[in-house]
């Protein structure tokens, strides 16, 4: 296993644009994350998934943000209409059991600019 | 999850000891204290976790006060590489990160 993969790296759109982010988790693990950083601050949380269910939602996920784990494997996170101040690096992770036990293993993220 | 309080930035010369210290005065009872560490263009990366009871790997060690409400993350060498933010917070569910502490590494 190779950790956690997220696709693209770097994504650069123009503003009015859906995007769309895959993450890939260690193939055992059931749950998986997602948090967006911006410049100089900590990773912030936005949602959360167990196997295919989404249990937690940040109310940082506007309407514009959507995010799927179909079969309870990988993991889709779209952007509808880009805004500039969604210009940040989305991270992925994903934790076998409870985080608070195991805490998260994260991928290199993927990096959002919207000019 | 429980608030955390960590210095902005410290500073540390090469192959000498680093302590990183944590408030979490809030901290749950049952929940795990994490430390995680990011370097530039990277995804945090797992550094240590423990309940009560100090923990040592071949990364680091992490000292734990008896009331558990602040905890240290001890580097016994540091190294150039070493030079990263490093996050204290504790949960259960998802874990919420501050802003963390600039580490910075003379040679």
């Amino acid at each position: 296993d190779t950790g956690v993969s997220q696709d693209p790296r770097h994504k650069i759109t123009k503003r009015g644009q859906n995007v769309t982010f895959r993450c890939d988790p260690i193939s055992e693990h059931n749950r998986l994350y997602w948090y967006r950083q911006t410049l100089g601050q900590g990773p912030e949380f936005l949602t959360y998934f167990q196997n295919e269910a989404q249990l937690e939602k940040s109310r940082l996920l506007s309407d514009r943000f959507s995010a799927e784990r179909p079969k309870g494997s990988f993991s889709t996170l779209e952007i509808q209409r880009t805004e500039q101040g969604d210009s940040a690096m989305y991270l992925c992770a994903s934790s076998p059991r409870v985080v608070s036990d195991y805490g998260y293993t994260f991928g290199s993220g993927t990096r959002l600019t919207v000019v | 999850d429980a608030k955390t309080t960590q210095p902005n930035s410290m500073e540390s010369n090469e192959e000498e000891p680093v302590h990183l210290p944590c408030n979490h005065s809030t901290i749950s009872g049952t929940d795990y204290i994490h430390w995680y560490r990011q370097l530039p263009s990277q995804g945090p990366e797992y550094v240590i976790h423990g309940l009560t009871s100090n923990v040592n790997n071949r990364m680091a060690s992490l000292a734990i006060a008896e009331d558990r409400k602040s905890s240290t993350l001890i580097l016994h060498r540091a190294t150039l590489r070493d030079a990263a933010v490093y996050y204290c917070f504790s949960g259960y569910s998802t874990l919420t990160f501050g802003k963390g502490t600039m580490l910075l590494v003379s040679p």
